[in-house]
């Protein structure tokens, strides 16, 4: 247990909806990533934020936006679905936002579009 | 950009022998790479990671890499192979701003 947590662990859902998938990190650590693993990508950074702001930005589409509460654990918005955007979504957290820190994943949300 | 690529998407070993699983990298920069393995139906976990200093890194369950800068690489051995180790392996190397890369994996089998 890396004691990230993720919830909902399954989400099934129809194009065109809007999901919020939750994440909390470990206990004292400030930043949060997110990740997306499907088949024919495989495992793509999303976005980071470190103590609420946000620190960098990956391959993130412009329907798909996150953010970072007070209390530090963040949220990802997926909107307009598609298809495509089925996919396993991992959030990891590491305690500062230094790029040599160990991130620890949570156990994902596996999310179906149909 | 840095950027990683997994030779192999799929190794078979039997019980015993030795694994290689191997992994080069991209960066315009001084890396930090990590390998990370999943397990079915489950998220990450570190099992080893270079940063900075002594080039032979060694990890939980009995893996090690070594870095070569010469070689761009960084690949992942273990000694000898055991059953629980079949699972999903990821090469990874973490830019400057935090913007971690993956490989596209490597499927280990462990046969009896």
């Amino acid at each position: 247990d890396s004691g990230v947590t993720q919830t909902p662990k399954h989400l099934i859902t129809a194009t065109g909806q809007r999901v919020t998938l939750r994440c909390s990190p470990r206990s004292g650590d400030l930043s949060v990533y997110w990740y997306q693993q499907s088949l024919d990508q495989g495992l793509q950074f999303l976005i980071h934020y470190y103590n609420g702001e946000e620190r960098a930005k990956g391959n993130i589409l412009e329907r798909f936006s996150a953010q970072q509460f007070p209390d530090l654990h963040s949220e990802l918005n997926l909107s307009s679905l598609e298809l495509g955007d089925s996919a396993l979504y991992f959030c990891a957290s590491s305690t500062l936002a230094e790029p040599q820190e160990t991130q620890y994943f949570g156990p994902g949300t596996r999310l179906l579009v149909l | 950009a840095q950027s990683v690529t997994q030779l192999g998407s799929h190794v078979s070993v039997s019980e015993g022998a030795l694994v290689l699983l191997r992994c080069n990298y991209s960066s315009s920069v001084p890396p930090y790479l990590f390998w990370y393995v999943q397990y079915p139906n489950q998220g990450l976990q570190l099992l080893l990671k270079y940063t900075t200093g002594a080039t032979l890194v060694k990890g939980i369950n009995g893996f090690e890499a070594e870095f070569k800068k010469s070689e761009t690489s960084f690949h992942l051995t273990k000694p000898s192979a055991h059953m629980s180790d079949a699972a999903e392996y990821f090469c990874a190397v973490s830019g400057h701003n935090n913007d971690m890369r993956f490989g596209a994996g490597t499927r280990l089998t462990v046969k009896p």
